[in-house]
């Protein structure tokens, strides 16, 4: 089955600073890749999802990039705020059916 | 609309008691997602219901757990017995249907085994 693999697990910023998260998957047919916001006590909630036939993707300060050929791809937030501070999933998904695969997560800390 | 709903928030058991956990999806949503989130092993898919019909339960860890789908705007997750390593949260989460990738997760059902 498909395995993903994030890092880094903790990621420290400064306000204004860019913060880049990394994800490996292992299923060639996988073709649909989503981000995961969860705050704490809070399920996670999707903000940006990227498709296989798109090599990025960008949403007001997020975006996501996608090298199909490396099997990698990787979230993007420039000009880092407090309220960014949570944790990130990245998953991934062979889009015959809607089952997720999601990588194990990366706390962000967002420092003042 | 009020999201995905789950309850109870919060469960305390001790071993060898049955827990239920319920879900109701998001009106109109024809898949339904149960997951299990923890320290070591993070978010799990148990199982998926595509209009009330198990598709994949591989997840399942053992015979202690069950999932069920009466209808389309309610599920439960039943372990039975509750074990220590039970101890986890429990999220429900819907989606559109099987080609609509996006899942809504509700708030998570904090279970807690003693």
């Amino acid at each position: 089955g498909e395995n993903v693999e994030q890092h880094p697990s903790t990621l420290s910023v400064q306000e204004g600073d860019s913060a880049v998260i990394k994800c490996t998957y292992s299923d060639s047919a996988s073709n649909y890749f989503p981000w995961y916001k969860q705050e704490l006590g809070k399920g996670p909630q999707l903000i940006i999802d990227i498709r296989s036939n798109v090599g990025e993707k960008k949403d007001q300060r997020i975006a996501v990039t996608l090298n199909k050929t490396a099997k990698h791809f990787s979230l993007h937030i420039t000009e880092t705020q407090p309220e960014d501070s949570a944790v990130y999933f990245c998953a991934a998904s062979t889009g015959t059916a809607s089952k997720l695969t999601f990588g194990t997560g990366t706390r962000l800390q967002v420092t003042l | 609309d009020a999201g995905v709903i789950q309850s109870p928030r919060h469960e305390v058991t001790e071993m060898g008691q049955e827990v239920t956990l319920r879900c109701k999806p998001i009106s109109g949503h024809n898949s339904l997602f149960w997951y299990r989130q923890t320290m070591m092993r993070g978010l799990e898919l148990l199982i998926y219901f595509n209009n009330n019909v198990p598709i994949d339960d591989s997840g399942m860890p053992e015979d202690r757990f069950s999932a069920k789908m009466p209808n389309a705007s309610f599920s439960t997750l039943k372990i039975q017995p509750s074990e220590p390593r039970d101890s986890a949260v429990y999220f429900c989460a819907s989606s559109l249907d099987r080609t609509s990738h996006e899942q809504f997760f509700g708030p998570g059902t904090r279970l807690t085994v003693l």
